[in-house]
């Protein structure tokens, strides 16, 4: 039983191309997230969502949209991809914290590497 | 940029020896976690430490925060090869609880 899988595992496109990649978690969570991950390992926040709606946006560029059909999956399409944009995106959730003043992990999927050529 | 930064970069030691990495970060924070990722993997939660804590242990690892200095350290003891992965610390801002500030991490190699 995989907490948080998602698909594809790796991706090879080429620049233009638009793609997704697919997140569902089991857990029951709340909150889900998305983070690239790039070549010196920097992990970073791209958006946050609860209970389907988007709370954080960090200053991604709008070709990336995340979608969350309802609060066990979180999507995220990328249009126009560029070189700049391979990397290892990875999808999270956690509870709402909300719930659980005493702090929440995050469980995470296994990534995806993005290679755009 | 609000995200926190782990020190060293690598570490490199034999089995048996104690691995000590240190983290540090910039906001006021609810909490700070610990996670590990084995290459080609996802991050895998190994410990949490509130704000009000100053240590925590939990099987062979040690945390300790001092929010004065906005830093943590996480210490292994006793190594094992099976450790050999990167460790990175999150920081859970006060006012943001959902979000997690994660930095680059430090790559631990445990030689056997």
């Amino acid at each position: 039983d995989t907490a948080v899988s998602q698909t594809p595992k790796y991706l090879v496109t080429q620049m233009g191309n638009d793609k997704s990649i697919k997140c569902e978690q089991n857990l029951g969570h709340d909150t889900m997230y998305w983070y690239k991950q790039d070549s010196k390992k920097f992990l970073k926040i791209m958006f946050s969502y609860n209970n389907k709606e988007l709370i954080i946006n960090e200053t991604v560029p709008n070709r990336f949209s995340p979608k969350s059909p309802d609060k066990a999956h979180l999507n995220l399409h990328i249009n126009s991809l560029e070189l700049g944009d391979s990397a290892v995106y990875f999808c999270a959730s956690s509870q709402d914290l909300g719930a659980s003043l005493s702090g929440t992990e995050a469980f995470f999927g296994q990534g995806t590497r993005l290679t755009v050529v | 940029s609000q995200q926190g930064e782990e020190d060293p970069q690598a570490l490199s030691i034999q089995e048996g020896e104690n691995a000590t990495m240190n983290c540090s970060y910039k906001t006021s924070i609810n909490n700070l976690q610990w996670y590990r990722q084995n290459s080609g993997r996802g991050l895998v939660h190994l410990i949490l430490i509130r704000s009000n804590e100053r240590e925590k242990h939990s099987g062979r690892l040690r945390v300790t925060l001092d929010t004065s200095k906005k830093s943590s350290s996480l210490l292994i003891t006793a190594s094992r090869a099976a450790d050999t992965a990167s460790y990175f610390c999150a920081s859970v801002p006060l006012y943001n609880f959902n979000k997690f500030y994660f930095g680059s991490g430090t790559k631990l190699n445990v030689k056997p």
